[in-house]
């Protein structure tokens, strides 16, 4: 499986402000890039997703951006609130049932 | 109450031992997977399965067994043979819909060793 290359490796936001998180992947068979937030101790949670026929989507306060071309994609956490913190991997997986290829993973703290 | 159930949440292993990690899953879903997770490494797969009595190895497979004799159950087995076992393991079950490869997660073990 190739990689997903995300960035950085930890972010530190003020309350109210945004939060920025960038992925990069290879394969250019990739179809499907979701975003998952995970709190210590738990399983990751699906947060938003995107397919690359469009290029972007929003959900309350999260937006996924992608360009198709520079493979890449980001994830913006609006108004950022001390629970939003967390860490958060980007992945990427290609059509049907198939396994996710993970980012490393941020881990973001939303200070008051 | 639907999703995907681990079991144990803690589990300690001794040194030869092998240990089987429970998975259950009542999403009615065809794929299973099973994901390590340790520190700063992301979550790297071990096995899937995407029907019953198949299943196919990830990138980390070696120490590690599984099968899939139900559509609900993919239980993982760490063996002897796995030398860095501690780690936090993580079952995830999905279904292709709608052109979206959505994947669940259960809650987790986190394994050790005594």
């Amino acid at each position: 499986q190739q990689q997903v290359k995300q960035s950085p490796q930890s972010l530190i936001v003020q309350k109210g402000g945004i939060s920025i998180i960038n992925c990069a992947y290879e394969n250019t068979a990739f179809d499907y890039f979701p975003w998952y937030q995970q709190f210590p101790g738990k399983g990751p949670a699906l947060l938003i997703a995107i397919r690359p026929d469009v290029s972007e989507k929003k959900e309350g306060r999260f937006t996924i951006s992608f360009n198709k071309s520079a493979k890449q994609f980001s994830l913006h956490i609006m108004d950022s609130q001390p629970g939003d913190s967390a860490t958060y991997f980007c992945a990427a997986s290609m059509a049907g049932n198939t396994p996710l290829v993970f980012g490393k993973g941020t881990r973001l703290s939303v200070i008051a | 109450d639907g999703g995907i159930t681990q079991s144990p949440k803690y589990l300690f292993r001794k040194e030869g031992q092998n240990v089987t990690l429970s998975c259950e899953q009542n999403l009615n879903h065809d794929a299973m997977y099973w994901y390590r997770q340790d520190p700063g490494q992301g979550l790297r797969l071990i096995y899937y399965s995407q029907i019953v009595n198949d299943f196919q190895k990830g990138d980390i497979a070696e120490g590690y067994s599984v099968s899939r004799e139900k559509k609900e159950s993919f239980p993982l087995t760490v063996t002897s043979a796995q030398k860095n076992p501690t780690a936090f393991y993580l079952c995830a079950s999905s279904i292709w819909a709608l052109a979206k490869n959505i994947q669940y997660f259960g809650a987790g073990t986190r394994l050790s060793v005594l």
